[in-house]
């Protein structure tokens, strides 16, 4: 089965600090995609990440793709309250679908 | 994203019924999903469609039956529902990729299931 883990799976910050999820795979990824869901809605697609070592910005949001492509990074510069909500790092799964297991809720403390 | 609908929003229904879920999308994607959430399970995959006619189970199926005759429809139904599926219900939909999952999933805005 898949062998992801995100961690961790809650993670309370006050405003203005900054934020880390890990996901970590027992086996080497083709690609991994991100996602948030913001309480009481739907999961949103963030970005994809392809290459080894591969780092990709979304203003205060930093993401990146481990060298062995075995791990991937999620950072957010200090929070807002806007952040809050879910995140989950998606790999694949089977041929075109997507693991997204448990997620890491942040909560933003104003 | 509006090109994905689903309906009812929401539906409280007993156990032994049968319901449906419905989901629509706009795009013409070929791939379709539906996935349920629960706390401390994060979300579940429960089947998927590659194209018209072609369903394929997913991590949790039982006990949900698919089908997809047209491209833009996608309805999950519950034969005899139970307590144990109540639940919130998202479908998804992407575009035909490599094979390796690098398509984006576009979620529609769920369903939340009460089963009593």
């Amino acid at each position: 089965g898949q062998q992801v883990m995100q961690i961790p799976q809650y993670q309370h910050v006050q405003e203005g600090e900054d934020f880390t999820t890990y996901c970590n795979s027992s086996t080497t990824l083709s690609n991994i995609q991100w996602y948030k869901q913001r309480p009481g809605g739907h999961p949103v697609f963030l970005i994809q990440l392809v290459k080894s070592g591969e780092v990709k910005k979304q203003k205060r949001l930093t993401f990146q793709f481990g060298e062995a492509k075995k791990n991937s990074s999620l950072h957010i510069t200090a929070t807002q309250t806007t952040d809050v909500g879910t995140y989950f790092c998606a790999p694949p799964w089977g041929a075109n679908n997507l693991f997204f297991g448990t997620g890491t809720r942040l909560t933003v403390i104003p | 994203d509006a090109g994905i609908t689903q309906s009812p929003r929401y539906k409280i229904t007993e156990t032994g019924r049968q319901v449906t879920l419905m989901c629509h999308q706009t795009w013409s994607h070929s791939y379709m999903f539906w996935y349920r959430q629960d706390l401390g399970h994060g979300l579940r995959l429960i089947y998927y469609s590659a194209a018209a006619d072609i369903t394929d189970k997913g991590e949790v199926p039982d006990g949900y039956v698919v089908s997809r005759s047209k491209t833009e429809n996608f309805p999950l139904t519950l034969e005899s529902a139970t307590r144990s599926q109540t639940s919130v219900y998202f479908c998804a939909s992407s575009e035909n990729g490599r094979g390796t999952g690098d398509q984006p999933q576009h979620f529609g805005d769920g369903t939340r299931l009460s089963i009593l």
